[in-house]
């Protein structure tokens, strides 16, 4: 098993460009999740999916899309980027949503916006 | 709103030191914890949860939690640290029952281990 996947890994945008972030998983889970990582604020939960065809907003959702047209994928887009969104990105994704079920992590797509 | 606290923001350590990692969180029902810890330049990975039973966890490398609800808090320990152990380390709650799985993270201790 790839586990959770992420592509890419590295990305420069300029102000206003869109992009999309793709993650794959290929444990059959149902919950997915995208975070975002900034220094000294931990990771904020930008958008989820508790399954194919459902998304929901998370903490941060302003600014980005997503969607899970797909089970094991789940997509992360930006319009028009702007420099607040320079971060690190990552997707997690979850057997079920309560229980003893961890997210797993992907490695990471880190972004920078100029 | 929910939240999760953790008081050390970067801590530094001699190997063989004992470490404890200080995580609170405010939720009054049901809450599920976990700690997962950020190698540099990789993933999160799961190092230990707590979901129901004993309130003493133990995880992997030798870390271990205890859960004190009348506190609030999950805090991290390890008896002695390695120069592997430096990374980023997350306590994160899982709060309440029937949801939809949202992580509510703390904002992270960095830990340092001097050789």
């Amino acid at each position: 098993n790839a586990g959770v996947t992420q592509t890419p890994k590295f990305r420069v945008l300029k102000t206003g460009q869109s992009m999309t972030l793709l993650c794959a998983q290929d444990m059959n889970h149902e919950y997915m999740y995208w975070y975002r990582q900034d220094p000294g604020m931990g990771l904020r939960l930008i958008h989820y999916s508790v399954g194919e065809g459902t998304t929901a907003k998370g903490e941060v959702p302003d600014g980005y899309n997503v969607s899970r047209l797909k089970k094991q994928n789940f997509l992360l887009g930006l319009e028009s980027a702007a420099p607040s969104q320079t971060s690190v990105y990552f997707c997690a994704s979850s057997y079920r949503a309560a229980g003893p079920y961890e997210q797993y992590f992907g490695p990471g797509t880190r972004l920078t916006v100029t | 709103a929910q939240s999760v606290s953790q008081h050390n923001h970067h801590v530094i350590l001699s190997e063989a030191a004992s470490l404890e990692l200080g995580c609170n969180y405010s939720y009054g029902g049901t809450v599920n914890l976990f700690w997962y810890v950020q190698y540099p330049g990789q993933h999160l990975q799961l190092l230990l949860k707590y979901f129901s039973g004993d309130p003493l966890v133990k995880g992997i490398k030798g870390f271990e939690a205890e859960f004190i609800k009348s506190k609030f808090s999950f805090n991290l320990r390890k008896p002695s640290v390695q120069w592997s152990d430096t990374a980023e380390y997350f306590c994160a709650v899982l709060a309440g029952s029937g949801n939809t799985g949202k992580l509510i993270f703390g904002q992270g201790t960095t830990l340092q281990v001097k050789p």
